[in-house]
Parts: C-alpha cells; structure tokens; sequence
C-alpha cells in the first residue's frame, strides 16, 4: 500500500471550507486512495474514497490531482462535530485486502 | 438505521481475569472485523470474519485471544489470563462485503487491566 503524507495539525474557522491535503507520490495504479476520521474517543469514521476521478457525497469532496500523486478532502463547511484527526491512506482493492492501517493522520481543530 | 454496537464500552478488570466483549455488526453485514487501538496509536488488526468462511486470526497476538462468529451475527472477542499490555480500545467494524475498505466502526470497548 502506498505511503503517504499528511501536515500534522490543521486549524480552520467554524463554516469555512476545510481543505486537507494528502502526498501519495507513491500510489499505484489499481491504489485508492481512501479517507478515514477519527473523532476523539469514537470508532473511525469511513469519509469518502477515490481512484483517478473526483468524488463528492454528503460529507466531503475528494480531488485527486492528475497524475494521482496528491489529493485533498474539503469539508465544504467545517463545523465544530468535524473536529478529529483525518486519515489519508492508499490501498489496493481485490481479494482478500480488507485491513485498514493508519498512519499518523492530520488533526483537524474547528474553531468558533 | 442502527450501527455497529459494542458492549461493554467500559470495562475494568485484574490482571489475569478473562474477558470478554461483544459487538453487533449492522444486520446484513456479511464481513465483521476485530482491531486494537492503543492510547495514542494506530489500528492493529485481530481477526476478519466473512461469512461462513474460515476466518482471518492472523492479526491476534497471542493464544489467549480468540473469537467466534455465529453466522453472520453477533462476535465475541475473548481475552484469557489478561495482561497489562491488553489494556486498549477494542473496535469492531463491519460490511456487506468482504473486499472493501469501507468498513463501519462501532463505538469500541475500552479495556482497562489493572
């Protein structure tokens, strides 16, 4: 599964687009990229997940760049709920690939 | 509808006790997983049911933990002889298939050995 980057910690202003980035430059090309959060002290949280195209639904839009090494998940208005930390991960499908790893994720505070 | 649910979400026992905790995975969802999540860190994967097909224990850490699965309902994760290094969130997760990352948490167990 390919690696990938995220900035530790993000702030963004309650109602305001949240846009957090993911560097995969290593993605392959059957890798989803996939997007996961975890708010504090509850079970992580399946977000949204993509391969080559954008991908929108009623929590998030997902842009993947052209050459799929980057992307970046946009809550289009954060509000406080969306305070946690965010995992970018890219995973290959197919049988028997089924374990989520993450990695250290982004923490993302919605201020008032 | 209603989610994946955990039972107990607290649980608090002696070194050396045995456990045990439940998870309901939402009904229909063939594929029911087990993780461990440690105070501050990732997830470490235990056990993957599919059906009736032999599970995953690839991911357990030791003999004395193991699961059972009745059909496609209810797991039981089981922790004999507890040691300290057991005490973490355990999060179960479920889906209507088995090769797909979009997996549904339920809430977790928080185990704590004393």
């Amino acid at each position: 599964d390919a690696k990938t980057t995220q900035p530790p910690s993000m702030d963004c202003a309650e109602g305001r687009a949240a846009n957090l980035p993911c560097n995969h430059s290593t993605i392959s090309g059957n890798e989803y990229v996939y997007w996961y959060r975890q708010i504090h002290s509850q079970g992580p949280q399946y977000i949204i997940h993509g391969l080559k195209n954008n991908e929108t639904n009623e929590m998030a839009s997902l842009i993947i760049t052209e050459d799929r090494k980057s992307s970046t998940l946009i809550l289009p208005h954060a509000t406080l709920r969306d305070t946690a930390v965010y995992y970018c991960i890219g995973l290959r499908s197919g049988a028997g690939s089924y374990q989520l790893t993450f990695g250290k994720g982004t923490k993302l505070s919605v201020i008032p | 509808g209603a989610g994946v649910s955990q039972s107990p979400s607290n649980k608090v026992t002696e070194k050396g006790k045995d456990v045990e905790l439940r998870c309901d995975p939402i009904s229909g969802h063939t594929a029911l997983y087990w993780y461990r999540q440690r105070l501050g860190q990732g997830l470490e994967f235990l056990i993957y049911f599919q059906g009736n097909s032999a599970p995953d224990k690839s991911g357990l850490p030791s003999d004395r933990f193991s699961a059972e699965r009745t059909g496609e309902s209810v797991s039981t994760l089981t922790i004999q002889r507890t040691q300290q290094e057991d005490s973490a969130v355990y999060l179960c997760a479920s889906n209507n298939r088995g090769s797909t990352y979009e997996q549904y948490f339920g809430p977790g167990t928080r185990l704590t050995v004393t």
